[in-house]
């Protein structure tokens, strides 16, 4: 089955750009989403079709995805943003649905 | 306002039987695909069933497939998740997700809260 691999915890300081990785066999030619899970809460879409925002979700998040590499970055990072962040692809070869290990943001 | 509602958990023995339900407002059941997701305590998101817009195909996970069975009732708007046979490892919270768009590749936009099932003896 396909496997998406995080930083288990990333840390930044306020105001300065945190980058959260999403690793996978050729993840370049899979769209990937982006979810925000802050404590206690359900999850919300961040960032779907590898760099689009939802409305409502600040432009200080962004994404890429080339090669085995997707990439979350939240830029000026706030108090708020802590939380987890999970990737996510439509694995087509077992048509099932993949969260990535999640990666918890502290800043 | 868009909006999913889970209900239906609670603590249920081993082997036993259990049955979930999601009340959508906002939107139609039949207009979108609805996902199962569940989230282990302190683990991460596991995606368990998907019902097609349409209705016509169900997918399920491994860990899940032969158990559980996904189902809507569009006079009531409502998903359900029917779970038999339960397991220990079932015990998770488990949310009502809806599918953006009508492919695979789109994004899970409108999470439900949850709603709890823990299966123990």
């Amino acid at each position: 089955s396909y496997v998406l691999t995080q930083p288990p915890s990333v840390s930044v300081a306020p105001g300065q750009t945190a980058e959260i990785t999403c690793g996978g066999h050729n993840i370049g030619r899979k769209t990937v989403h982006w979810y925000q899970q802050k404590a206690g809460q359900a999850p919300v879409l961040v960032i779907y079709h590898d760099s689009d925002r939802p409305s409502g979700i600040p432009e200080r998040f962004s994404g890429s995805n080339s090669g085995n590499t997707a990439t979350l970055i939240i830029s000026r990072v706030e108090v708020g943003d802590e939380a987890d962040y999970y990737c996510q692809v439509w694995d087509s070869d077992s048509t099932h649905f993949v969260f990535g290990t999640g990666t918890e943001v502290t800043v | 306002q868009v909006q999913l509602v889970e209900s239906g958990g609670g603590v249920v023995q081993p082997g036993r039987s259990l049955s979930l339900s999601c009340s959508a407002s906002g939107f139609t059941v039949n207009t979108f695909g609805l996902h199962w997701v569940r989230q282990a305590p302190g683990k991460g998101l596991e995606w368990v069933a998907l019902l097609w817009h349409d209705g016509s195909k169900e997918y399920y996970a491994e860990s899940v497939k032969g158990r559980f069975t996904i189902s809507r009732d569009t006079s009531k708007n409502t998903l359900y998740l029917q779970m038999n046979n339960l397991r220990v490892e079932d015990t998770a919270i488990y949310f009502c997700v809806r599918l953006r768009g009508h492919n695979f590749i789109s994004a899970f936009d409108v999470w439900g809260h949850g709603t709890m099932v823990t299966v123990s003896s």
